[in-house]
């Protein structure tokens, strides 16, 4: 199947600064990304799908000024938490479609758990 | 309201033994599409099985099945001959409407199934 790379798998950062996570389609295109969080013992809550070339479209709830999402290529999108605190420490996970119709649809990278301290 | 509904958060099953994890949905779209996902300990999504909403017939893979229920809107994984490696999360999921690629998946609240040996 396809393969999707995210990094860093964890990350340690300190409250109020920055971290990206980067996710990249390594053998398709994606012109569609979708971030996923995950608190722990819980599900996959969608956060936002990335659009190649235009702006995000976040899920209600999710600050998109605390969670930039660029997507500048069509295989590679990022997200930025912009002044982590610590209960921004999740499990994030990213997932990007193949172009053409496929069973399995959607295929994920490992996932980064941030924790901020 | 809740779209996906797992209603199982945990079981354990004897190894070599069979295994049937709940899902219901609920959608208004007749095209559609359903997956269950296992995520072990190390977090990484691995795609099990899919079924389309207008597919006639039960979706298998391996040891896996899909027992599809479309006038019940239940999808339920079969696990055949459970072995200790099965042990992990289990993410029953939905694509509403059409395949595109900018089409959402969203998640079940998750099974945690436990082989015992």
């Amino acid at each position: 199947g396809a393969v999707v790379s995210q990094h860093p798998s964890w990350v340690i950062c300190k409250s109020g600064t920055s971290v990206k996570i980067e996710c990249r389609s390594l053998d398709f295109q994606a012109t569609t990304m979708f971030w996923y969080r995950q608190f722990p013992k819980q599900s996959l809550m969608l956060m936002a799908t990335s659009n190649e070339g235009s702006k995000a479209t976040y899920e209600q709830g999710v600050e998109k000024d605390k969670f930039l999402i660029n997507h500048a290529s069509l295989t590679l999108s990022t997200l930025t938490v912009t002044s982590a605190h610590p209960e921004d420490s999740s499990f994030y996970i990213c997932s990007a479609r193949v172009g053409a119709p496929m069973n399995t649809e959607a295929f994920f990278g490992q996932g980064t758990r941030l924790t901020v301290v | 309201a809740q779209k996906i509904t797992q209603t199982q958060p945990g079981m354990f099953v004897q190894e070599k033994e069979a295994v049937t994890l709940d899902c219901t949905y609920d959608t208004s779209d007749q095209s559609y599409g359903l997956f269950w996902y296992k995520q072990p300990s190390s977090g990484e999504m691995i795609f099990l099985i899919y079924q389309g909403s207008y597919d006639e017939q039960n979706a298998t893979e391996g040891r896996y099945s899909l027992n599809f229920q479309k006038a019940r809107k239940s999808a339920n994984l079969v696990i055949s001959a459970s072995q200790l490696g099965d042990s992990a999360m289990y993410f029953c999921a939905m694509r509403e409407g059409r395949y595109s690629s900018a089409s959402k998946i969203i998640f079940g609240s998750g099974t945690r199934l436990s082989i015992r040996p």
